[in-house]
C-alpha cells in the first residue's frame, strides 16, 4: 500500500518566521495531497490541498509545492503566528483512501 | 450544513469487551472512512465504505469490523478489547470515494479507553 513519509516530527519556531514540512509518498498514483491541522484536542481540518496536475498552490500564508518526478510535497508557512501551533498532517490518495503521514507539532513560540 | 458526527465522545470499556461507535456523515456525503490516531503514530486508516460497500481496508486485525447504512451513517466494531486499542478513533465523511481525491471532513472523534 502507499507509505508517506513526513519529516520533521517536531518543528519549533519564532513568531514571524517560516516553517517548512516535507512529505514523501511511494505510490506513483497518487493525485491528491491535501494538508490537515489539528489543534490540541480538535478535530483534524484541511487548510490546503494540490492536484498532480499543479505544482504550486498558495493561500494567503500557507502554500503547498508538489514534485511529482521526486514524489514529494511540502507546505509552507509564512509569518508564522502563535495560533499556527498544531500538528499538520499530510496525506496523498491515489488508487486508495487517504494515506496521512505520522503528523510535525509546530510550535511557535511569540 | 451540521458536520460530521461521532457518538459516544468517550468511552470506557473493559479488556475482552466489545464495543461500537457510531459516524453520521454530512448530508448528501456517501463515503466514510475511518482512521485510528495514536500518539506518534498519526493516522492510521481502518476502512472505508462508500454506498453501503466497504471499498478498502486498512492493516488491522479481524477484530476489527465495521458496516454502512443506506443512509450512510457509519458503524465500527471492536471485539475482544486489548488494552492496545486505546486510542482516538476519527471518521470522515466525503462527497465521493476515497480514490477520486475529494475534501474529507472529520469528526470530533470517540476517545475509547481500554482498562
Amino acid at each position: 500500500g502507499e507509505n508517506v513519509e513526513q519529516h520533521p516530527s517536531t518543528l519549533s519556531v519564532q513568531e514571524g518566521d517560516s516553517a517548512v514540512i516535507k512529505c514523501t509518498y511511494s505510490d506513483s498514483a497518487s493525485n491528491y495531497f491535501p494538508w490537515y491541522k489539528q489543534e490540541l484536542g480538535k478535530r483534524p481540518q484541511l487548510i490546503i490541498d494540490i492536484r498532480s496536475n499543479v505544482g504550486e498552490k498558495k493561500d494567503q500564508r500557507i502554500a503547498v509545492t508538489l514534485n511529482k518526478t521526486a514524489k514529494h510535497f511540502s507546505l509552507h508557512i509564512t509569518e508564522t503566528q502563535p495560533e499556527d501551533s498544531a500538528v499538520y498532517f499530510c496525506a496523498t490518495s491515489g488508487y486508495s483512501t487517504l494515506t496521512f503521514g505520522k503528523g510535525t507539532m509546530l510550535l511557535v513560540s511569540p | 450544513k451540521a458536520g460530521v458526527t461521532q457518538t459516544p465522545r468517550y468511552l470506557i470499556k473493559t479488556r475482552g469487551q466489545q464495543v461500537t461507535l457510531s459516524c453520521s456523515p454530512i448530508s448528501g456525503h456517501r463515503s466514510v472512512s475511518w482512521y485510528q490516531q495514536t500518539p506518534g503514530q498519526g493516522l492510521q486508516f481502518l476502512f472505508e465504505y462508500f454506498s453501503e460497500t466497504q471499498r478498502n481496508k486498512g492493516n488491522f486485525p479481524g477484530r476489527f469490523s465495521g458496516r454502512q447504512f443506506s443512509n450512510s451513517r457509519s458503524e465500527m466494531n471492536v471485539s475482544t478489547l486489548e488494552l492496545g486499542d486505546s486510542a482516538l478513533y476519527l471518521c470522515a465523511s466525503s462527497r465521493d470515494r476515497g480514490d477520486r481525491g475529494t475534501e474529507a471532513f472529520f469528526g470530533q472523534g470517540t476517545r475509547l479507553t481500554v482498562v
